[in-house]
């Protein structure tokens, strides 16, 4: 089954402490994106990765780490998490560049930071 | 930078009406312009997508429109049933903003029995 997965799905930590979501999808696709959904104001782009290391700043890049070292892995790295981290985070892929195909979300992330 | 705006924020229809959600860009580059329905507790996905060169799109219930010159693109969803309850977000994906997608704010839609 053609799917974009997140891990952990739920995550509760304190301030300071480094964490990793994982990104994984398994329908071959050459851009992977990461966003964070807060109450009005939408979804708002992180980082996006065109392809294997190749990875540059969306929107709200401040305070998060990106790797892309496999195609189909996207790990978004949160070095020293604070209190306005907390939100819920996104990863969704598309067959190549966003303005073409279609995005495809994984299930979700909600982080809170303590 | 670039941005998208989305109107309104809230919008309840009774069921049976038509319900149309607006949205305006500001890069002028943009050229494909999706839509997405986020239901409560779930991911968004892609209802309907427009692309520069075409004026109108249409899948059923769900139509969207695209006037360039003025930079905004609605969509329109018909004959609204309980299930078109939902979020809706709006988007702007062009060249020049390097391949950043923009999203709107949102629109939190809701059918009344």
């Amino acid at each position: 089954e053609a799917q974009v997965t997140q891990n952990p799905r739920y995550l509760i930590t304190v301030t300071g402490k480094k964490l990793t979501v994982t990104c994984s999808q398994n329908m071959n696709h050459e851009y992977m994106s990461w966003y964070r959904q807060d109450p009005g104001l939408g979804l708002r782009q992180i980082y996006y990765s065109m392809n294997v290391e190749v990875t540059d700043k969306g929107d709200v890049p401040e305070g998060y780490k990106v790797s892309r070292k496999e195609k189909r892995n996207f790990p978004l790295i949160l070095e020293s998490p604070s209190p306005n981290q907390t939100s819920l985070y996104f990863c969704a892929s598309s067959l190549s560049k966003g303005d073409t195909d279609t995005q495809y979300f994984g299930p979700g992330t909600r982080l809170t930071v303590l | 930078g670039e941005n998208v705006e989305q109107h309104p924020s809230t919008l309840s229809v009774q069921e049976g009406d038509s319900a149309v959600i607006k949205c305006t860009y500001s890069d002028s580059a943009s050229n494909y312009f999706p839509w997405y329905k986020q239901e409560l507790g779930k991911r968004p996905q892609l209802i309907i997508d427009i692309r520069s060169n075409v004026g109108e799109k249409k899948d059923q219930r769900i139509a969207v429109t695209l006037n360039k010159t003025a930079k905004h693109f609605s969509l329109h969803i018909t004959e609204t049933q309980p299930e078109d309850s939902a979020v809706y977000f709006c988007a702007a994906v062009g060249y020049s903003s390097a391949s950043k997608i923009i999203f709107g704010s949102g629109t939190r839609l809701s059918i009344r029995p």
